[in-house]
């Protein structure tokens, strides 16, 4: 069974406070990895797609590097306006037209 | 703007009650797709649609009903709903299965 898992659940940082979020995955045939923002009380937002090992992404303080295994999702001088739940999701070669499992998400709070 | 839209955005209804929720996209994706979002459990996907009257089940279809009638809208159904269909509900839709999904805002539904 395709598993993800993202550590960890909640993360308080000082803003300026540079830190990392993992995603681990245990999954077979893997077409992508991707990154989401979310909001309180709103969808997700999308933010990155990794696609093959070593392969790597960023946008403003958001730095996104994908393994075999895991995913990190690097955050560089954090503000408070980052604060959101940020979601992995991984979509595998099943087959199958599904799409994504997601992970539960890692709650990160920038405090000013 | 391009956006996926739902509606209500909030409802509260009593067990067996028929209910529909709808959803719009106006970016001419093909891919639609339904997910309920619990605590702790993540996202997870209720029914996907490749294109219009294509639709399949995703990983918790039990109790639910979707449609694709048209290309911009996959209103999700709950025939009797039951209290643990109450969740947050969000609609997404992308180009095809592998692209970045844009989501709607989302649906809080509580049955009572």
């Amino acid at each position: 069974e395709d598993q993800v898992t993202q550590s960890p659940e909640a993360l308080r940082l000082q803003e300026g406070e540079s830190s990392s979020l993992n995603c681990s995955y245990t999954v077979s045939g893997l077409r992508g990895l991707f990154w989401y923002r979310q909001d309180p009380g709103k969808g997700p937002e999308f933010l990155f797609t990794l696609y093959s090992a070593g392969e790597e992404k960023e946008k403003e303080r958001l730095k996104a590097t994908l393994t075999k295994k895991e995913s990190f999702l690097h955050i560089t001088a954090p503000k408070p306006e980052d604060s959101a739940t940020y979601l992995c999701a991984v979509r595998v070669d099943s087959g199958s037209a599904r799409q994504l499992t997601f992970g539960s998400g890692t709650q990160l709070t920038v405090l000013p | 703007e391009a956006q996926v839209t739902q509606n209500p955005r909030y409802l509260i209804t009593v067990t067996g009650k028929k209910l529909t929720v709808t959803c719009s996209q106006n970016m001419n994706h093909e891919y639609m797709s339904w997910y309920r979002q619990d605590p702790g459990l993540g996202l997870r996907q209720i029914y996907y649609s490749m294109n219009v009257e294509v639709t399949d089940k995703g990983d918790v279809p039990e109790g639910y009903k979707v449609s694709r009638k048209e290309k911009r809208n996959f209103p999700l159904i709950l025939e009797s709903p039951s209290p643990n269909q109450t969740s947050l509900y969000f609609c997404a839709s992308s180009h095809r299965p592998n692209n970045e999904q844009f989501f709607g805002p989302g649906t809080r539904l509580t049955v009572l």
